[in-house]
């Protein structure tokens, strides 16, 4: 079925250091991808999305590109910030039985030290 | 606009006992959804409700009932609590059970069973 894969382990980085998580996806059909983030305590929100090949999703300074020939929607920002601290996740709309539904990877848990 | 409320935000249950977790929702969203986060698993889908009247099973549905009491609430029961089912429960909306659109989610509920 379709499915999402998120690069394995936490990630642990200097404030201004550049952030790339990777996110590939199995599916049938042209989904939609989404990333989502999780602050500490709080619920998920979205951070961006892309509804067909090529869209660049972007927002508060990260970007990803839906790039259907490698399945891919690598998240990434130039330079993060302690507040950047969180967990991330990518998620795909997901065609199952006529009612589209989110797949999403296990997450990544991305510190930033100051 | 709340968005998406949840209640309680806590609980603890002792093995056996019974509760219904509350999902409400303003934002006159056709669909709801409810899922569990446990470390190192990410999300997954217990049950979902893509329009008001109906429900489906997710991936995880095993010891849970879910209600669509009215477009807005969707409330997860579970009928006898196990150690297994201790976990992060959170609930989501969508405004249509379509590709494009994103799921807005509640604060969760963590639930202990001893």
């Amino acid at each position: 079925g379709n499915s999402v894969t998120q690069m394995e382990g936490p990630v642990t980085l200097s404030e201004e250091a550049f952030l790339t998580i990777n996110c590939t996806y199995t599916a049938t059909g042209y989904p939609s991808l989404f990333w989502y983030v999780q602050y500490p305590g709080e619920g998920l929100q979205l951070l961006l999305k892309a509804t067909k090949a090529d869209d660049k999703g972007s927002n508060k300074g990260f970007e990803a590109t839906y790039r259907k020939e490698t399945t891919s929607f690598h998240l990434e920002k130039g330079s993060v910030q302690v507040s950047d601290s969180a967990v991330y996740f990518c998620a795909l709309s997901d065609l199952v039985w006529g009612n589209n539904r989110l797949a999403f990877g296990k997450g990544n848990q991305v510190v930033v030290i100051p | 606009n709340a968005g998406v409320t949840q209640t309680p935000k806590f609980q603890v249950l002792k093995t056996g006992q019974s509760m219904t977790l509350q999902c409400a929702q303003d934002m006159n969203h056709n669909s709801m959804y409810w899922y569990r986060q446990d470390p190192g698993m990410g999300l997954r889908l217990i049950y979902y409700s893509a329009s008001e009247g109906t429900t489906d099973k997710g991936e995880v549905p095993n010891g849970y009932n879910v209600s669509r009491l009215n477009k807005r609430e969707f409330s997860l029961r579970l009928e006898s609590a196990a150690p297994s089912q201790t976990s992060v429960y959170f609930c989501a909306s969508r405004e249509r059970p379509s590709g494009t659109y994103e799921q807005y989610f509640g604060p969760g509920t963590r639930l202990t069973v001893t």
